[in-house]
């Protein structure tokens, strides 16, 4: 089945960028879906940071877009997170998952997340 | 910025039915998606597209909209339903996701 895997420095220092990679199994990105990254600092709810396509259209979160690049390796079926001048704030858990993206005669209706990776937590250092 | 509103707490007894709500003006023109998340867990999508559920939640596990409110249903609660969920949707664009604050489901 589908498995979603992040890698990464587990300790960033402030100020400094954060790096992250998903890579995906037993699924080649560039077959479809849309790919994005959530986050949940410790005790607190789910934030959705930002998502790409495939073809490599990105959507970020506004509140983070300044600081924010997502990309795609599609020959090594990874995408990857780019954070810069973090802060204790971005302490958390970083999620990646799949997006199912789905339409009507209306328009675009939101993105299911129906695969996830385990999680890896980053902290952030002074 | 666009919101989602969740209880903070809900709590019942097993056996009987939990119900969940989020609230958000855009929830009339958008699709709503519900996540359980265990302790330690990464979330686990429950219903998605308002009302349908994935391969292997089990029939307990419901969903319904009505204007500005969705509402995530479990029926006949069991000892392992106690966990945090999490409604989800996007803004009137569809583009950009956003998660609800988190409920926690307490089973007495």
């Amino acid at each position: 089945q589908v498995q979603l895997q992040e890698s990464g420095p587990g300790l960033v220092k402030s100020s400094e960028t954060l790096s992250l990679t998903c890579t995906v199994s037993s699924y080649s990105i560039s077959s479809g879906y849309y790919w994005g990254w959530i986050r949940q600092p410790p005790g607190k709810g789910l934030e959705w940071i930002g998502s790409i396509y495939h073809s490599g259209s990105t959507y970020y979160n506004p509140s983070l877009k300044s600081r924010l690049t997502i990309s795609v390796d599609t020959s090594k079926n990874q995408f990857s997170l780019k954070l810069s001048s973090v802060t204790a704030a971005d302490t958390a858990v970083y999620y990646c998952a799949r997006g199912d993206r789905y339409y009507d005669s209306s328009g675009t209706k939101g993105d299911a997340f129906d695969i996830w990776g385990q999680g890896t937590m980053v902290t952030v250092s002074s | 910025s666009y919101e989602l509103t969740q209880p903070p707490s809900v709590s019942v007894s097993p056996g009987q039915t939990a119900r969940i709500t989020c609230s958000g003006d855009a929830l009339p023109k958008q699709y709503a998606y519900w996540y359980r998340q265990k302790p330690g867990q990464a979330p686990v999508l429950v219903i998605y597209k308002d009302t349908k559920r994935p391969s292997g939640i089990p029939e307990r596990f419901s969903g319904s909209s009505s204007g500005t409110t969705v509402t995530l249903t479990i029926s006949e609660v069991q000892a392992e339903d106690e966990a945090d969920y999490y409604c989800q949707s996007a803004d009137s664009s569809g583009t950009y996701p956003v998660f609800g604050g988190g409920t926690k489901l307490t089973v007495l």
